[in-house]
């Protein structure tokens, strides 16, 4: 039963466009919702996280939207760069189990130039 | 360390035979999460450490996976008798007490051939 998907695999995207990565989940006892970027060989690093009492979180060129009654939440990256082409997880968390993150099966995002 | 720190990095195996997966997690973080990642799939929970217990074990696939963590710090993953089915990149977090959000090793990828 997955918990948190990701139903795009890949996004291809011009340098300088928007990127929207989606993202929907079922459980609706899930409180905090973190975005994490991963480059090859390397491990998943934190990018963006939003409170489930928040509804928009932004960092810069990254924007993380929440839509509670719809279950799902998307990213924004603008303008896109070559440097973001990367695999972004979409996880969340209920905070129980000493906050223990369930995590969506990623989306490779190629941004090109 | 700064970081942190999975060894091996990478390793191949015979079916059958044991490995052992190590953790050093950021000297301070309370939490530590082991996770995997099969070919083409998200990251999967396999158990989380609160200190040196365990009180999430529910994501070990098997009873020939087990973990144990010394001193509130490294950890090891153990896999026993080794199938084809294991091979996936597993994944070392951790994190401070009570808190959302992980940092993450490099992983070690595992190879059972």
């Amino acid at each position: 039963d997955q918990q948190v998907k990701q139903n795009s695999p890949s996004l291809s995207v011009q340098e300088g466009r928007i990127s929207i990565l989606n993202c929907d989940y079922t459980n609706s006892m899930f409180d905090y919702f973190l975005w994490y970027k991963k480059y090859p060989a390397e491990g998943p690093t934190f990018l963006i996280s939003i409170s489930s009492i928040k509804d928009k979180n932004e960092d810069g060129r990254f924007t993380v939207f929440l839509n509670k009654s719809a279950k799902h939440l998307s990213l924004h990256i603008v303008p896109s760069q070559p440097g973001d082409s990367a695999v972004y997880f979409c996880a969340a968390s209920d905070g129980t189990g000493g906050f223990k993150t369930i995590f969506g099966a990623g989306t490779r995002l190629f941004v090109k130039a | 360390g700064a970081g942190v720190s999975q060894s091996p990095s990478n390793k191949v195996t015979e079916k059958g035979k044991d490995v052992e997966l190590r953790c050093d997690p950021i000297s301070g973080h309370t939490a530590l999460y082991w996770y995997r990642q099969s070919l083409g799939q998200g990251l999967e929970f396999l158990i989380y450490f609160q200190g040196n217990s365990a009180p999430d074990k529910s994501g070990l696939p098997s009873d020939r996976f087990s973990a144990e963590r010394t001193g509130g710090s490294v950890s090891t993953l153990t896999i026993q008798r080794t199938q084809q089915e294991d091979s996936a990149v597993y994944l070392c977090a951790s994190s401070p007490q009570n808190r959302y959000g992980y940092t993450f090793g490099s992983g070690t990828r595992l190879t059972v051939v």
